[in-house]
């Protein structure tokens, strides 16, 4: 099934404790991106990826890192959470960059993170 | 940046009945999807479609690339289709790549 799976989907951690949260898709998109979705801001884009060792900030990238080392993986890092990082987190991903001929994302499950 | 409008904000209706849902962007757009964001928080890709008209059983969709408006068509609601419906629009010549989402359409279907 061509999917887009998160891990973990829930998780409370507390303040400053390193996080990883694990993104990967099986359709061999080139694209993929992290959103974030606060009740009130909507969903917000963190970082993207347009391909390998390709990334790129979004709109909110001010406590995050993320890596593309391979082209089905794409992870989220959290180096010192704090409680505003409290959020519902998706990640998405494309067959193309954004901007050309089929662009249409498909998003996981997403991951309720809290941070105390 | 681009701004997305989505109304009516909220809407509550009976079992069976049909609804029209609007989305309205401010500048011209190489992507439109819609989705529904179920009550356990996840997007469910509904259509993606920059310009014409899509359906899909209940639902159908028509966006009007020129007048810068998407409509999204339920028939027939059912229960199931409560949740969140969400209009998002790429970046067409923006700084990031990503889609701008509108802050969305919450729909409650009564039984």
């Amino acid at each position: 099934e061509a999917q887009v799976t998160q891990n973990p989907r829930y998780l409370i951690t507390v303040t400053g404790k390193k996080l990883t949260v694990t993104c990967s898709q099986n359709m061999n998109h080139e694209y993929m991106s992290w959103y974030r979705q606060d009740p009130g801001l909507g969903l917000r884009q963190i970082y993207y990826s347009m391909n390998v060792e390709v990334t790129d900030k979004g709109d909110v990238p001010e406590g995050y890192k993320v890596s593309r080392k391979e082209k089905r993986n794409f992870p989220l890092i959290l180096e010192s959470p704090s409680p505003n990082q409290t959020s519902l987190y998706f990640c998405a991903s494309s067959p193309v960059g954004l901007g050309k001929t089929y662009n249409e994302q498909f998003f996981g499950p997403g991951t309720r993170l809290t941070v105390l | 940046g681009i701004q997305v409008e989505q109304s009516p904000p909220d809407l509550i209706l009976q079992e069976g009945a049909n609804s029209t849902l609007r989305c309205n962007f401010s500048d011209s757009v190489n992507n439109l999807q819609w989705f529904h964001q179920n009550p356990w928080g996840q997007l469910i890709n509904l259509f993606y479609i920059p310009s014409g008209t899509k359906q899909n059983g209940r639902l159908s969709a028509t966006t009007v690339a020129t007048e810068r408006y998407s409509l999204l068509y339920i028939s027939s609601s059912q229960t199931t289709d409560s949740g969140v419906y969400f209009c998002a629009v790429d970046h067409s010549g923006g700084g990031a790549d990503g889609l701008t989402f509108g802050k969305g359409t919450h729909l409650i279907i009564q039984p």
